[in-house]
């Protein structure tokens, strides 16, 4: 089945170490996002893709980095994760962007100790 | 600052009955609304979306309204069921942009 998936599905880091997250997909969507959502909280985006076009939002820390080699795979670097960084962090998939249904992973909850 | 609004953090509702859920926005730029369902530990899946050309679109049990005027919008579910049971998020897009804006969610609990 076609599919957003992302690796791994639970991740322990310890404080300043840096971390990869993976998201892979088989929809052949031209946008890749990568959200942040903390509990009870809306999940934040943090930056996306439309083809290798990267878009960062404003208010996204610097320690967080992205790439996108190809169009099937998208990462998610933390540079320097500090305790404040712990939550789920989900990638999420659109054909055309804004005016297309957006599809998500299943997510990686990061915990940093 | 929030520009998509869930106001009801949660919501019972017993199973066969109605359920509706809220979102407010404050972008008028907005121009495409999606709902999505989150049970624990996994990521939403999208549910139903309606484009501001329509003030309705239905998919089977699932119902949504939009109201440009007021800029707010509603999911029903009818019947409810006990697998309904989850948070939903709201979401919003501009047609010129690529992101999405979403709601805090509301937590639905549909009680057998």
């Amino acid at each position: 089945d076609a599919m957003v998936i992302q690796n791994p599905r639970y991740q322990v880091t310890q404080f300043g170490k840096p971390v990869t997250l993976s998201c892979s997909q088989t929809l052949n969507h031209n946008v890749m996002y990568w959200y942040q959502q903390k509990s009870s909280q809306a999940p934040k985006l943090l930056f996306h893709y439309y083809d290798k076009d990267f878009n960062n939002e404003a208010d996204t820390p610097d320690n967080f980095q992205s790439r996108r080699p190809n169009t099937s795979f998208c990462f998610l670097d933390i540079r320097s994760p500090g305790l404040g960084d712990a939550a789920m962090y989900l990638c999420a998939t659109s054909k055309w962007g804004g005016n297309t249904e957006a599809f998500f992973g299943q997510g990686t909850r990061l915990t940093v100790v | 600052d929030q520009q998509v609004k869930q106001n009801s953090p949660s919501l019972s509702v017993q199973e066969g009955r109605i359920s509706i859920l809220n979102c407010d926005y404050t972008n008028s730029m907005f121009d495409y609304f999606l709902w999505y369902k989150k049970y624990p530990a996994e990521g939403p899946t999208f549910l139903i979306s309606i484009s501001s050309i329509k003030d309705k679109n239905e998919d089977g049990r699932f119902t949504v309204f939009l109201n440009k005027s007021a800029k707010h919008l509603s999911l029903h579910i009818v019947p409810s069921q006990p697998g309904d049971s989850a948070v939903y998020f709201c979401a919003a897009s501009a047609g010129t942009g690529n992101q999405f804006y979403f709601g805090t969610g509301t937590s639905l609990t549909v009680i057998p």
